[in-house]
């Protein structure tokens, strides 16, 4: 398996654009996780699925940020409208009793 | 609410030493353990799983263990090498739930 993927790896937006990313978990693995990361404030949870059921979210940070994973093999978190306070580094992990991690999306919001 | 501390935040060491990493947890209620490795710019790369009834778990010049009872983990790194150079993290899981993660650990190995 070629591991957890995200995508794009990096991103660089205008304030008040509309933002996707993306995620490809490892196949076999029941949960999903997004996760945000800047120097002030470590690594935070937004929003924890499984089996594709959102569990847990209440980390996601306000209206902008919704979170979907219509199957199994896919995940997008989306920020509309995006603003400069979201400039982070956003990993999407998967698990079945092991976390794996992707290599993070560097989001840049100007 | 778990929460995961780590100790020290940061540690310079010389090359070939030996070093301990500290990882604290309020709730004992755990399933599992996780040590993580993150280099700068770069994701997080899993060391070493321990199960709420394992008591050790060893990868190489790695070796992690656990006390749940006390809240407390420790890796600790064998013969310690430039390479081994970047952030380590903890991280614990209670049941079906999230990871909750410490602030980590900044190594610096020196030659």
């Amino acid at each position: 398996d070629a591991g957890v993927i995200q995508s794009p790896r990096h991103e660089v937006t205008e304030m008040g654009q509309e933002v996707t990313l993306r995620c490809k978990p490892i196949s076999g693995h029941n949960s999903l996780f997004w996760y945000r990361q800047t120097m002030m404030r470590g690594l935070e949870l937004l929003i924890y699925f499984n089996n594709n059921v959102p569990i847990d979210d209440s980390g996601m940070p306000e209206d902008r940020f919704s979170a979907k994973m219509p199957n199994a093999s896919f995940s997008t978190l989306k920020i509309q409208p995006s603003e400069p306070r979201d400039s982070a580094v956003y990993f999407c992990a998967s698990r079945h009793t092991e976390a794996f991690f992707g290599q993070g999306t560097r989001l840049t919001v100007v | 609410k778990q929460e995961v501390t780590q100790i020290p935040a940061a540690l310079s060491v010389p090359e070939g030493e030996n070093l301990v990493l500290n990882c604290s947890f309020t709730d004992s209620a755990i399933y599992n353990l996780q040590w993580f490795r993150q280099d700068p710019g770069k994701g997080l790369t899993s060391l070493l799983l321990i199960q709420s009834s394992q008591r050790e778990q060893t990868s190489g010049r790695l070796n992690a263990s656990l006390d749940k009872s006390s809240g407390r983990s420790t890796l600790y790194i064998a013969a310690s090498q430039p390479g081994d150079s970047a952030t380590y993290l903890c991280a614990v899981q209670a049941g079906y739930s999230t990871l909750t993660f410490g602030k980590g650990t900044m190594l610096l190995v020196s030659p």
